[in-house]
């Protein structure tokens, strides 16, 4: 089955900095790879996704990038406030056989004011 | 706006207790999940079902079981509560994927303690 591994685990910046996460994938027949935020005490919220016949994507102060040769995507955050501290997911999906996303196991990201 | 209600917030059981946890989407999806978080392993799938009473096994089945007897409720069971089954328990729900892949809505979690 697909297996989906993300990194870094945990990341702390200073606000105005940069955050890339990255993801590997296993299965070549993945085609969609959304991300998800999880603040304190609340369930993940979908933050951007992309579909596998798109390299990036781009979304006010977020993007997300996909190399399917490689098998890897990445988020990235640019001008980064406090208020983007969180846990962030990446997940794999693809639509032939089980047809349920596989998530990576998340990183801590930290915005130092 | 979809919103998917899990009943309890935080719950206590004992081991060995039958445990069961509540799930609803007001949405009228296909699908819904039932994913159970840890620190460092992410969210491991348990059980989810396309349909009304259908169920396919996740990637951690062993100990659950789920119910889905209408189309926007889903209850994942817990038939001998064990220790190791504490964790945080996330329902979420989608529309049939189709060519789209519609994203999933999660819940706000159930923190299940065992003792």
């Amino acid at each position: 089955g697909e297996n989906v591994e993300q990194h870094p685990s945990t990341l702390s910046v200073q606000e105005g900095d940069s955050a890339v996460i990255k993801c590997t994938y296993s299965d070549s027949a993945s085609n969609y790879f959304p991300w998800y935020k999880q603040e304190l005490g609340k369930g993940p919220q979908l933050i951007i996704d992309i579909r596998s016949n798109v390299g990036e994507k781009k979304d006010q102060r977020i993007a997300v990038t996909l190399n399917k040769t490689a098998k890897h995507f990445s988020l990235h955050i640019t001008e980064t406030q406090p208020e983007d501290s969180a846990v962030y997911f990446c997940a794999a999906y693809q639509d032939t056989g089980r047809r349920a996303l596989t998530f990576g196991s998340g990183t801590r990201l930290q915005v130092q004011p | 706006d979809v919103k998917v209600t899990q009943s309890s917030r935080y719950l206590v059981k004992r081991t060995g207790e039958k445990v069961f946890l509540e799930c609803v989407q007001d949405m009228d999806h296909e699908n819904m999940f039932w994913y159970r978080q840890d620190p460092g392993l992410g969210l491991r799938l348990i059980y989810f079902s396309y349909d009304v009473k259908m169920k396919e096994k996740g990637d951690i089945p062993e100990g659950y079981s789920v119910s889905r007897e209408k189309k926007e409720r889903f209850s994942l069971i817990l038939e001998s509560a064990s220790t190791n089954q504490t964790s945080m328990y996330l329902c979420a729900s989608s529309l049939w994927p189709g060519l789209n892949n519609q994203p999933q809505h999660f819940g706000d979690g159930t923190r299940l303690s065992i003792l």
